[in-house]
């Protein structure tokens, strides 16, 4: 969306090295960051979220960080695996709506 | 966690027709539903916001009168595609937000071809 910028949009690793994908938002006032994993023709799913009073959040492979002054957050994934690859969508809350990044296509190579 | 449902999963019409999407909160009660169009190999687009008992908002450049809202209850939403054309063909998703925390829940999606 407008309000949510996503690089890159596509990102190819070689199985077991890291990833990471950054998005930048311009509203001060969003407060809730989450990231989507969206298989093809399916529903996104939520894979970790990070709001706005904490600056990291990891869950096993994957982290969140988010920088509040330059308004940007970013998903990091290591040990990266095959079924790792989807498209990953970065959303920004503001004001009880979603605005969803434009879409990372993550390519893990076995 | 909660569930969303959708109905159909696809439709395929013919150009001129008008069809009728749900979305369904099945396990908690939502006063606001949202609905995205995604297009192939694209991001999910905000259409509209959903409001029980009042009128849907719809973002800029949606047509309020082609897509239109309603929100009957609070565990439904329907998405009415009027008089569809081809370039109304897309991958229309609705989503429910816990008011709690934030996190949305979202509905399995609908594929509408319009032929």
């Amino acid at each position: 969306g407008e309000n949510v910028e996503q690089h890159p949009s596509t990102l190819s690793v070689q199985e077991g090295d890291s990833a990471v994908i950054k998005c930048t938002y311009s509203d001060s006032a969003s407060n809730y960051f989450p990231w989507y994993k969206q298989e093809l023709g399916k529903r996104p799913q939520l894979i970790i979220d990070i709001r706005s009073n904490v600056g990291e959040k990891k869950d096993q492979r994957i982290a969140v960080t988010l920088n509040k002054t330059a308004k940007h957050f970013s998903l990091h994934i290591t040990e990266t695996q095959p079924e790792d690859s989807a498209v990953y969508f970065c959303a920004e809350n503001n004001f009880n709506k979603f605005y969803f990044g434009s879409g990372t296509k993550l390519n893990v190579k076995p | 966690g909660a569930v969303v449902s959708q109905h159909p999963s696809r439709v395929i019409c013919k150009s001129g027709t008008s069809v009728k999407i749900e979305c369904r909160s099945l396990d908690f009660q939502a006063t606001t539903m949202f609905w995205y169009r995604q297009f192939p190999k694209q991001s999910l687009m905000l259409m509209a916001t959903s409001n029980e008992g009042s009128k849907a908002t719809y973002e800029q450049g949606v047509e309020k009168d082609k897509f239109l809202i309603n929100h009957a209850s609070l565990t439904l939403s329907t998405l009415t595609v009027t008089s569809a054309h081809p370039e109304d063909s897309s991958f229309y998703i609705c989503s429910a937000p816990r008011t709690l925390n934030n996190e949305q829940f979202f509905g399995p999606g609908t594929r509408l071809t319009v032929l």
